[in-house]
């Protein structure tokens, strides 16, 4: 199974402030059309997750421009620009290309 | 708009069996993979299983694999996610999630609001 290590476990940042997580995957991300299967996830508290981007860096409809994704291969991050109270709760990484689907054990963001 | 809204949850002893559902609407249900993805209390996110737009390929997870089935009926717009010979670790918030268009499993967009399954005798 390709494991997904994120970090840091704990963010606590200032409001204003940028954020950045890392994922880390234990096999190339790179699936057979090209593409890399890569999604990034925002769980608030008592919420069901809501997708952030798709495929590395593609931003779903309604999610603040301040949110970005990068990275290729097996090495990547999702940065928040300016931390907003929102944006408090645990982001996941996600792998699609593999079978099993698997997750990373998620980041919890706080507010200073 | 999109919704999934799951059902069918509880609390059930230890291998007995629960029928979990996902009501879908607002996007054409028939063509488009499903999951079902868990989160134990505290903890993190799980896939459980998928299943294509017709229903004729399905996938799991090692720990659910030969006790859970996925299905889906097309005409009523509903996921299923049949699970038998439950265990304490299966206790968990089941949640549903679209997949993407026909086969498109690393697609996972929106997500339903979950039910709980507690498995304790």
């Amino acid at each position: 199974d390709v494991v997904m290590t994120q970090s840091p476990l704990s963010l606590p940042v200032t409001l204003g402030q940028p954020a950045s997580i890392s994922c880390r995957s234990s096999q190339s991300l790179v699936y057979s059309d090209g593409n890399t299967y890569l999604n990034w996830f925002q769980q608030r508290p008592g919420q069901s997750p809501r997708r952030l981007i798709y495929k590395v860096s593609n931003r779903d409809s309604g999610v603040p421009d301040r949110f970005s994704g990068s990275g290729s291969g097996t090495d990547f991050t999702l940065k928040i620009n300016r931390v907003e109270a929102e944006d408090v709760g645990v982001y996941y990484c996600m792998q699609g290309t593999h079978w099993p689907l698997t997750f990373g054990g998620g980041t919890k963001v706080e507010i200073k | 708009q999109v919704q999934l809204v799951e059902s069918g949850g509880g609390v059930v002893q230890p291998g007995r069996s629960l029928r979990l559902s996902c009501a879908a609407s607002g996007f054409t249900f028939n063509n488009y993979a499903m999951h079902w993805v868990r989160q134990a209390p505290g903890k993190g996110l799980k896939w459980v299983a998928s299943i294509s737009y017709d229903g004729t390929s399905t996938y799991y997870a090692d720990s659910v694999k030969g006790r859970f089935t996925i299905s889906r009926d097309n005409s009523k717009n509903t996921l299923y996610l049949q699970m038998n010979s439950l265990r304490a670790e299966d206790t968990a918030v089941y949640f549903c999630a679209r997949g993407g268009i026909l086969t498109g499993y690393s697609a996972m967009d929106p997500w339903g609001r979950g039910t709980l399954v507690t498995v304790s005798s």
